[in-house]
């Protein structure tokens, strides 16, 4: 079965500083990795994935991740943090069984970016 | 372009009721996926339609949850004598291809259904 875990319920984060969300997973066979931004009463929005390739995927808003298979994680970085980047943030893993479509995602990290 | 719409956005129903909950999708997109994300949760899949074909449905908590996407385009998520423990956001999300393995879904802003 496949699982995904943010260890970090909350990360707080000053405004300029880099920031870093944590996501470890598990998976038969290579994994599908996705991350996604929840702003209140908002559906999620995508921000990047890791399919094969470079370990490091840079996604939307400056935002990238770095695929660690010995360590099965896939944590969300950025360089610099906004109070805009201040939401829910939710990993995601689907596996590259045939059939299996469906996303699993974790239970979500709050970043708060304080001015 | 026009993303993924879902309306209601809010629902409240009393114990008991049937609610029909609706999903248009990105025009074009094969795949469409339903989801509930309770509330502190993260959303938790229900199903998934290929075109009108019903390929999962794994998901669904109950007999009570029925979809149906019959022309391949716009989807329902209805639930049948609603329970308290329906009360979720309800996510729908589509993705262009038939193999949808490798490309990222996009999500509608979601139902909130509320029980009471």
């Amino acid at each position: 079965a496949q699982s995904v875990a943010q260890p970090e319920d909350q990360v707080n984060v000053a405004e300029g500083n880099p920031l870093t969300v944590k996501c470890t997973y598990s998976v038969s066979g290579n994994p599908y990795l996705f991350w996604y931004v929840q702003y209140p009463n908002r559906g999620l929005q995508f921000l990047l994935k890791y399919i094969t390739g470079d370990n490091l995927v840079k996604g939307s808003y400056g935002f990238e991740a770095e695929f660690n298979k010995s360590q099965t994680s896939f944590h969300l970085k950025k360089p610099s943090a906004l109070v805009s980047d201040s939401a829910l943030y939710f990993c995601a893993v689907r596996g590259m069984n045939t059939g299996f479509q469906k996303l699993v995602f974790g239970t979500g990290t709050r970043l708060l970016v304080s001015p | 372009g026009a993303g993924v719409s879902q309306s209601p956005r809010y629902k409240v129903a009393k114990r008991g009721q049937d609610v029909a909950l609706r999903c248009d999708p990105i025009s074009g997109h094969v795949s469409l996926f339903w989801y509930q994300q309770a509330l502190g949760q993260g959303p938790e899949f229900l199903t998934y339609f290929q075109n009108e074909a019903q390929l999962d449905k794994s998901g669904l908590p109950s007999d009570r949850f029925f979809a149906e996407r019959p022309e391949g385009s716009v989807s329902t998520l209805k639930i049948q004598r609603t329970q308290q423990e329906d009360s979720a956001v309800y996510l729908c999300a589509s993705s262009f291809p038939a193999s949808t393995s490798t490309y990222e879904q996009y999500f509608g802003p979601g139902t909130r259904l509320t029980v009471t």
